[in-house]
């Protein structure tokens, strides 16, 4: 069975940083595209970002409002995900979901998600 | 950025009732197109994906169409469990962008 399992989130002031962590298990991870995918409060579904796997050199796609500030890293080693956030602002703030990706396209599998509050 | 639009925001429908839902890409995306469900305080859960193939372990009453602009998601006989919001989500290009969620709710 497909697990990732989120971790790292919590309360931080604008200007600051957090790090995510995604572990992963139930399928080979070093296989897999994996991305990071955000929700503030009651609203919808925002993409984040993009690791791509060993194959394809782990490049790396960001949205615009993240670019710069976010870093998304991988270790095949331990079947992790991370998500690195600098800089942070009060817009961040949300539920930061891990999701594997399926054929380089779509959002297969989720996490039950981390929250992320920016807030002075 | 490609745009997608989803209408209605919300439905009522009654148990048992048909329900459509469509998605309006703003510019063409063959047939990369994905849709979502998701339940209150839970994760998203992958439904339909090259505009419609159903996902492993989805009920048949689930279906996709469309292609270019124009998409529809389909649920032929609305159970108890498929209340819940619904997203459409392009994977033409970067960034990958989502509608804005269709809520179906209790009639």
């Amino acid at each position: 069975e497909v697990q990732l399992v989120e971790s790292g989130g919590g309360l931080v002031q604008p200007g600051g940083s957090l790090r995510l962590s995604c572990a992963a298990s139930g399928f080979t991870f070093s296989d897999h595209f994996m991305d990071w995918v955000r929700q503030a409060p009651g609203k919808g579904l925002e993409w984040v970002g993009r690791n791509r796997n060993k194959l394809n050199s782990y490049t790396t796609e960001y949205a615009a409002s993240v670019k710069g500030r976010f870093t998304i890293s991988r270790d095949d080693s331990k079947n992790s995900l991370y998500l690195q956030m600098n800089s942070l602002k009060t817009e961040d703030t949300a539920v930061y979901y891990c999701v594997r990706v399926r054929g380089a396209h779509y959002f297969e599998s989720w996490g039950q998600g981390t929250l992320v509050t920016v807030s002075s | 950025d490609i745009q997608m639009t989803q209408s209605p925001s919300s439905v009522s429908a009654s148990v048992g009732d048909r329900v459509t839902i469509t998605c309006r890409a703003s510019q063409g995306i063959s047939s990369w197109l994905a849709w979502y469900q998701q339940k209150p305080g839970k994760a998203p859960n992958l439904l339909i994906y090259a505009a419609s193939s159903l996902q492993s372990g989805v009920p048949s009453r689930f279906s996709g169409s469309g292609s270019g602009t124009d998409f529809t998601l389909t649920i032929s006989s609305l159970q108890p469990e498929d209340f819940a919001t619904y997203y459409c989500q392009q994977a033409n290009s970067f960034p990958q962008t989502f509608g804005q969620g269709t809520k179906v709710e209790i009639k």
